[in-house]
C-alpha cells in the first residue's frame, strides 16, 4: 500500500494489550479499515470506522481516528494467541469510493 | 453461499504460459474486486467491477491482464505469457452497491508460481 504506512512488526505478552498505529494520506477517506490474515487464510474484516467517529469500541477492539493528524489505532485488549496474525489498516477513499487500499500489514506476534 | 470462492487456490505454471483464475463472488453483491498480494506486502488493487462492467483498472494491470465479468456473476482474470515477477496471490472480494460502506468479503486467494 502505497500511501497507508504501518509499522512492520509487534510483539506483545499473552494478556497484555496491543497496539497497532497507522497513518494514511487521504483526507478525504470516509471509512477506515482494520482486517485479519492469518497464515493460509483470506483477509477477515475486523472492524471500521466512519471518517467522523473518532472511537469505536468492539468487545476485545477500540479503534481511535485522529483526522487531522491522519492515524488510526487498532488497540486490542488482553491479547490471545489466537490474535497473532498480520493487521493489515486499510482506507476507502470518497476520491474512489470503489476501491480500498491496504498498508503493508503489521505482524503481531504473541510471547507467552 | 458461503462466501467467495476462488478457483484454484495454487498454480505452478511455467513462464510464457497463460493462466485464468476464475471468482465467484457472494450472490447478492453486485461489486467484484481483483487485488494482488506479494510476499510482505498488502493487497493492491488490480480492477473492480460493478455488475458486468468494468469501471476501474490500476496502472499496475499490464495489457498482460485482463479481466471479465460476462454476466455479472463470476469473474476470470487471465494472465498472458506469465513472468516470474506475476508470481503472487490473487484475491477476489465482492460486496454489495450502493452506500458508501459496503464491506468487503474477500476470497481465500488463488496462490500463482511462475517458474
Amino acid at each position: 500500500g502505497e500511501d497507508v504506512e504501518q509499522s512492520l512488526f509487534l510483539s506483545v505478552r499473552e494478556g497484555d494489550s496491543s497496539v497497532i498505529n497507522c497513518t494514511y494520506t487521504d483526507s478525504s477517506s470516509t471509512y477506515l479499515y482494520w482486517y485479519k490474515q492469518e497464515p493460509g487464510a483470506g483477509l477477515q474484516l475486523l472492524t471500521y470506522i466512519f471518517s467522523n467517529m473518532d472511537m469505536k469500541q468492539d468487545q476485545r477492539l477500540t479503534v481511535l481516528l485522529n483526522k487531522k493528524d491522519k492515524h488510526l489505532s487498532l488497540r486490542i485488549a488482553d491479547t490471545q494467541t489466537g490474535d497473532s496474525a498480520i493487521y493489515f489498516c486499510a482506507e476507502r477513499r470518497q476520491s474512489s469510493a470503489s476501491k480500498i487500499i491496504f498498508g503493508s500489514g503489521t505482524r503481531l506476534s504473541i510471547r507467552p | 453461499d458461503t462466501g467467495v470462492s476462488q478457483d484454484p487456490r495454487h498454480k505452478i505454471t511455467k513462464r510464457g504460459q497463460n493462466v485464468t483464475f476464475r471468482c465467484d463472488p457472494i450472490s447478492e453483491h453486485n461489486r467484484l474486486y481483483w487485488y494482488r498480494q506479494t510476499l510482505g506486502q498488502g493487497p493492491e488493487f488490480l480492477t473492480y467491477f460493478q455488475n458486468e462492467a468494468q469501471l476501474e483498472k490500476s496502472r499496475l494491470l499490464s495489457d498482460r491482464f485482463s479481466a471479465e465479468r460476462p454476466k455479472g456473476s463470476f469473474s476470470t482474470l487471465e494472465i498472458q505469457r506469465t513472468e516470474q515477477g506475476d508470481s503472487a496471490m490473487y484475491l477476489c472480494a465482492s460486496s454489495r452497491g450502493g452506500g458508501e460502506n459496503t464491506e468487503a468479503f474477500f476470497g481465500q486467494g488463488t496462490r500463482l508460481t511462475v517458474v
